[in-house]
């Protein structure tokens, strides 16, 4: 069946800093990808999202590429800051689209 | 605005005592789903809805029902709550895949239950 893999958290980092979150996957077919980032007592919100190959979701500084020959995407962002502290989940949408399919979440926390 | 209302936000309750999580949304979406969400695991569906009436099961049905027998609401009900469902529960709802917005899903606030 379809899976997500993404990096263990915490991830701690200075602000200004360059955050690269990494998602894996394994899916039959043609996923849709997703970010979605649940900040401190809310619900998930999406980040960013790409239905094809070779597709750039982009959202608020952040940037991922679907990369079918890798099955990769990859979270990125130039210059964190400290209200990016959150929770970043890597999802993906198979075919059925009957559900997303979720990584475990990293966490990741900058500090000032 | 556009929303996805889920009550309560916090339940602490006893083993085999039944509960009801409600979920409504304000979309006139199709599609209603419900995820656990356990540290590590990331979320896991439960059950969805394509549709008023129409159901199935996710990755982790066991211990949990649900009814849609109207569009906007999907309510979440455990018949005798174990410790082993002590989790955080979301709620999520998207139009048809047709719409254009290609499987985003727009999420709940989120309950916290906990079985003791």
């Amino acid at each position: 069946g379809d899976s997500v893999t993404q990096m263990e958290g915490p991830v701690t980092l200075s602000e200004e800093a360059f955050l690269t979150i990494n998602c894996t996957y394994t899916a039959t077919g043609y996923p849709s990808l997703f970010w979605y980032v649940q900040y401190p007592g809310e619900g998930l919100q999406l980040l960013l999202k790409a239905t094809k190959a070779d597709d750039k979701g982009s959202n608020k500084g952040f940037e991922a590429t679907y990369r079918k020959e890798t099955t990769s995407f990859h979270l990125e962002k130039g210059s964190v800051q400290v209200s990016d502290s959150a929770v970043y989940f890597c999802a993906l949408g198979g075919a059925a689209g009957n559900k997303l399919t979720f990584g475990g979440g990293t966490r990741v926390l900058v500090k000032p | 605005e556009a929303q996805v209302t889920q009550n309560p936000r916090y339940l602490i309750t006893v083993t085999g005592k039944k509960l009801t999580v409600t979920c409504s949304q304000n979309m006139n979406h199709e599609y209603m789903s419900w995820y656990r969400q356990d540290p590590g695991l990331g979320l896991r569906q439960i059950y969805y809805s394509m549709n008023v009436e129409v159901t199935d099961k996710g990755d982790v049905p066991e211990g949990y029902k649900v009814s849609r027998k109207e569009k906007r609401n999907f309510p979440l009900i455990l018949e005798s709550p174990s410790p082993n469902q002590t989790s955080l529960y979301f709620c999520a709802s998207r139009a048809s895949v047709g719409s254009g917005s290609l499987y985003e899903q727009y999420f709940g606030p989120g309950t916290r239950l906990t079985v003791t």
